[in-house]
């Protein structure tokens, strides 16, 4: 168990449809990352919090969106589902900047 | 950019004995972390080892050691003793360090790991 928790497990939802994705980091972590991993596939980088701030942004679709709140938990926002968005997204996190990454459980989305 | 290329989609090894895995990457810092990454069919990431590029010694978890070759940008994984567990997706990570004003990390594309009973 790596201490970050994501939250739900699974969700399945419809095209069109706008899901919230949920994670809270290891105690004392204040860097949140998020990754997406779509059927055997790498992992991409989306985007990266620090203490409540946006520090580095990847591949980020613009119906994605994400924060992180003062309690340093972090949502991930994806609307405008399509089909290809079906993925496994991991949320990550570190005590700073150069921390080694931790990795949640992944919340696996299915969008039909 | 920083890139990292894992050769290898896919390696077999017979259980109790040695495998090693390649990982290549390009960048022009100096000083940065390597990792590798762990991704059993649970799709659980778990990290396996973590190497320093200013240390020259190579870091070593139990069965788990890496060949760190740093003017060869190589950064391979040595599973010795293999077991059924080991059975996995591994990955290869590049991390900048935080003076360089880049965050992220940087993975390879896998290599699928099957151990054979």
């Amino acid at each position: 168990d790596s201490g970050v928790t994501q939250t739900p497990k699974h969700l399945i939802t419809a095209t069109g449809q706008r899901v919230t994705l949920r994670c809270s980091p290891r105690s004392g972590d204040l860097s949140v990352y998020w990754y997406q991993q779509s059927l055997d596939q790498g992992l991409q980088f989306l985007i990266q919090y620090y203490n409540g701030e946006e520090r580095a942004k990847g591949n980020i679709l613009e119906r994605f969106s994400a924060q992180q709140f003062p309690d340093l938990h972090s949502e991930l926002n994806l609307s405008s589902l399509e089909l290809g968005d079906s993925a496994l997204y991991f949320c990550a996190s570190s005590v700073d900047l150069a921390g080694t990454l931790h990795f949640g459980p992944g919340t696996r989305l299915t969008v039909t | 950019a920083q890139t990292v290329t894992q050769s290898q989609p896919e390696m077999s090894v017979q259980e109790a004995e040695t495998v090693t895995l390649s990982c290549t990457y390009d960048t022009s810092e100096s000083d940065y972390y390597l990792f590798w990454y762990k991704q059993p069919p649970s799709r659980q990431m778990i990290l396996v080892i973590r190497q320093e590029a200013y240390k020259q010694q190579n870091a070593t978890e139990n069965r788990f050691s890496v060949n760190f070759q740093k003017a060869a940008k190589s950064f391979s994984l040595k599973i010795s003793d293999s077991q059924l567990g080991d059975a996995a997706m591994y990955f290869c990570a590049y991390r900048s360090l935080p003076s360089s004003g880049t965050y992220k990390y940087i993975f390879g594309t896998g290599t699928r790991l099957k151990v054979l009973a």
